[in-house]
């Protein structure tokens, strides 16, 4: 049974055309994450929520933004997606932060196409 | 600052060969060491995880020992099948809330 569900697994936009991905979870965790994955990279981590605090990486570009209405669902919205943003984007959830349980789970993640 | 050093790949073995993925670390302290995997097209899945210097953490066949005289954390297998066929990644919490991955190593496993 799924416990990080990310809709859709595929994704298709163009070039400039505002694009929201979308990420749930049943498993009731605190933390929330968005992750970019570029082809044979490590993902990079863009941002994340405790509870309602968002937490945004120095180093995330002002055109990705995220909202989380409730606990269960988060979503990732690219303003004006560029070619360079075609990617993988992996969305994470963990109970809690900085404690050795806190083991983040990932979704199957979104495939990003920029045309 | 943290880091975490994977060889690189691919690493290409046959079905029931013995696998080695090297993993070294730099840290402050003795933090959680972890082994994702990714298999094509999904996202990644925790594979096994040690808390502590000398845990072993284990799954599916796979081991890593968390060894701290050598900072290191190396994943195992001591017959792969083809179905083991991913990107593994090793990882390390950083600060509060990010994970420090290595580059990723890719494991080709022919019949």
């Amino acid at each position: 049974d799924a416990m990080v569900i990310q809709n859709p697994r595929y994704q298709v936009t163009q070039f400039g055309k505002p694009v929201t991905l979308s990420c749930s979870q049943t498993l009731n965790h605190n933390v929330m994450y968005w992750y970019q994955q570029k082809s044979s990279q490590a993902p990079k981590l863009l941002f994340h929520y405790y509870d309602k605090d968002f937490n945004n990486e120095a180093d995330t570009p002002d055109n990705f933004q995220s909202r989380r209405p409730n606990t269960s669902f988060c979503f990732l919205d690219i303003r004006s997606p560029g070619l360079g943003d075609a990617a993988m984007y992996l969305c994470a959830t963990s109970r809690g932060r900085g404690q050795p349980r806190d083991i983040q789970y990932f979704g199957a993640g979104t495939r990003l196409s920029v045309l | 600052g943290d880091s975490v050093t994977q060889m690189e790949g691919p690493v290409t073995l046959s079905e029931e060969a013995f696998l080695t993925i090297n993993c070294t670390y730099t840290a402050t302290g003795y933090p959680s060491l972890f082994w994702y995997v990714q298999y094509p097209g999904e996202g990644l899945q925790l594979l096994l995880k040690a808390t502590k210097a000398d845990d072993k953490g284990s799954n599916k066949g796979f081991e890593a020992t968390y060894r701290k005289e050598t900072t290191s954390f190396h994943l195992e297998k001591g017959s792969v099948q083809v179905s083991d066929s991913a990107v593994y990644f090793c990882a390390l919490p950083s600060g509060y809330s990010t994970l420090t991955f290595g580059k990723g190593t890719m494991l080709l496993v022919s019949p």
